[in-house]
């Protein structure tokens, strides 16, 4: 079957980096992308990686290895603002996209 | 104003009966889809459509109907409600000349079955 895993929930401090993890088994990869959900609220596009490597984009980075089946996203200079859920989706070899379940991710000051 | 307008936003209902939800955007955009978010699962989807003649199932489309009215308009319909069907739903629409597929929700309708 086809599995997005990322954790539950992080918490982190303002100003600090935080990484979110998100490991993937899909039936081929044409991408992954990353959302950020605020509670209540629709998912919001942050990025899109199809080659390996490292996309930045401001204080968000995005890393994919396909090889390993596994990205991360990366916010520096955290913000409270930044306290969301962040959706990890990857599109399989129909094109379709397969969501994770979401990490929580919980900013203290 | 929303490019991507979900109606309505808050529903609550009895078991049995028949629920709409509509969607309109003014993005342009010919696909359009249907999901559910329940907590602690992934957005599930329910319905997908590339353009008006075009209607497909997704991963749960049992107890769920669509119907594309025109490019701008797609809707999902419950027939007989069960409060498992309980969640948030997202519209969303994306532009298939964009190399990366990103989706544009609309802010979500809550069905609350009672």
């Amino acid at each position: 079957g086809q599995n997005i895993d990322q954790p539950t929930e992080m918490t982190a401090t303002e100003g600090a980096i935080v990484q979110i993890n998100c490991t993937y088994q899909t039936s081929g990869f044409n991408g992954l992308f990353w959302y950020q959900q605020h509670a209540g609220e629709a998912p919001t596009f942050l990025s899109y990686n199809v080659l390996d490597g490292l996309e930045e984009k401001g204080r968000f980075s995005s890393f994919l290895s396909r090889s390993k089946g596994y990205s991360y996203l990366l916010l520096k200079e955290l913000q409270m603002k930044d306290s969301a859920s962040y959706l990890c989706a990857v599109m399989d070899s129909n094109y379709q996209l397969i969501w994770g379940a979401g990490t929580k991710l919980i900013i203290k000051p | 104003d929303a490019d991507v307008t979900q109606t309505p936003r808050n529903r609550i209902t009895k078991t049995g009966k028949r629920i709409m939800l509509e969607c309109s955007q003014t993005k342009g955009h010919d696909r359009m889809y249907w999901y559910r978010q329940d907590p602690g699962l992934g957005l599930q989807l329910i319905y997908y459509s590339f353009d008006v003649k075009d209607i497909n199932k997704g991963e749960i489309s049992d107890g769920y109907s669509v119907s594309r009215q025109a490019q701008a308009k797609f809707s999902l319909s419950l027939e007989s409600a069960i409060p498992n069907q309980t969640a948030l739903y997202f519209c969303a629409t994306s532009d298939q000349d964009r190399d990366t597929g990103e989706l544009f929700f609309g802010e979500g309708s809550r069905l609350t079955v009672l």
